[in-house]
C-alpha cells in the first residue's frame, strides 16, 4: 500500500541534543511538507520541498533543518537552537501537478526530557 | 500574510443534530478548499474538498463555498458521537505546488449522546 511512514512515533530529546525525525513516502509525490502542531492549535508549516535537492522555509523554520536527497525521503532535524520543541510533528506529501489532497503520516510526538 | 480563521470552539451539538463549522480566508485568489478531521493524537484525514462556489455533498457532509464572501463551511447532518473531533479548514491555490496549503487553527466539535 502507498503511504507516508513517520518514525519514531514518540521521541524524547535531552537539553542541547539534536534529534532527527524520519519521513518516507512511496506515493511518487514531488512535494513534501513538515508541520508542527501544538495542543489546541492548527498546523504550522516548518519546511517544504517541491523537488529533490530543493527546499524552502515555512513560517517557523528557526531551530529546524531538513534535507531532500531522495524523492522518497524528507527528514527533519530539530536542533538544540529550538528551545521549545515539544509538539506533534506531521509530515505530508502532495502531487504538485494536480493539487490533490495532502497525504499525512501518522505523526511523531516529540518531548523534552 | 495569508490567514485562515476558524472559531476554536468547542462547538457542542446533541446527537442527531446538524453541526455547522465555519471558515474565512484572507487571500482572494485562493481556489482550493479542504476540510480535514483530526482525532486527538492522530493525523488529519481529508473529509471534503471543494473548488467551485456552491454546495458539495458527500454522505452526511456538505461543504459550502462562497468566494465573494471568502467563506467556506462544513455541515454535518445527523451528528454522531464519533464525529467528535477537531475540524481543520485548509486553503490553497489550485495547480500551484509552490504554495503550501494554509491551515486554520481548527474547531473542536463535541457531539453529545
Amino acid at each position: 500500500d502507498g503511504g507516508i511512514t513517520q518514525s519514531p512515533k514518540y521521541l524524547f530529546r535531552k537539553e542541547g541534543q539534536n534529534v532527527t525525525l524520519s519521513c518516507e513516502q512511496n506515493l511518487n509525490h514531488d512535494a513534501m511538507y513538515w508541520y508542527r502542531q501544538d495542543p489546541g492549535q492548527g498546523l504550522r508549516l516548518i519546511y517544504y520541498s517541491q523537488i529533490v535537492n530543493d527546499f524552502q522555509k515555512g513560517d517557523i523554520a528557526e531551530g529546524y533543518s531538513v534535507s531532500r536527497e531522495k524523492k522518497e525521503s524528507f527528514p527533519l532535524t530539530v536542533t538544540s537552537a529550538q528551545k521549545n520543541p515539544t509538539a506533534f510533528y506531521l509530515c505530508a506529501s502532495r502531487d504538485r501537478a494536480t493539487n490533490e489532497k495532502l497525504f499525512f503520516g501518522s505523526g511523531t510526538q516529540l518531548s523534552v526530557l | 500574510q495569508k490567514e485562515v480563521e476558524q472559531n476554536s470552539g468547542p462547538l457542542s451539538v446533541p446527537e442527531g443534530a446538524i453541526a455547522s463549522l465555519n471558515c474565512t480566508y484572507s487571500d482572494r485568489v485562493s481556489q482550493s478548499f479542504f476540510w480535514y478531521r483530526q482525532y486527538s493524537g492522530k493525523s488529519p484525514e481529508l473529509i471534503m474538498s471543494i473548488y467551485s462556489n456552491g454546495d458539495k455533498e458527500d454522505g452526511r457532509f456538505t461543504a459550502q463555498l462562497n468566494k465573494a464572501s471568502q467563506y467556506v463551511s462544513l455541515l454535518i447532518r445527523d451528528s454522531q458521537p464519533s464525529d467528535s473531533a477537531t475540524y481543520l479548514c485548509a486553503v490553497g491555490l489550485i495547480y500551484s505546488g509552490n504554495t503550501p496549503l494554509v491551515f486554520g487553527k481548527g474547531t473542536r466539535l463535541s457531539v453529545i449522546a
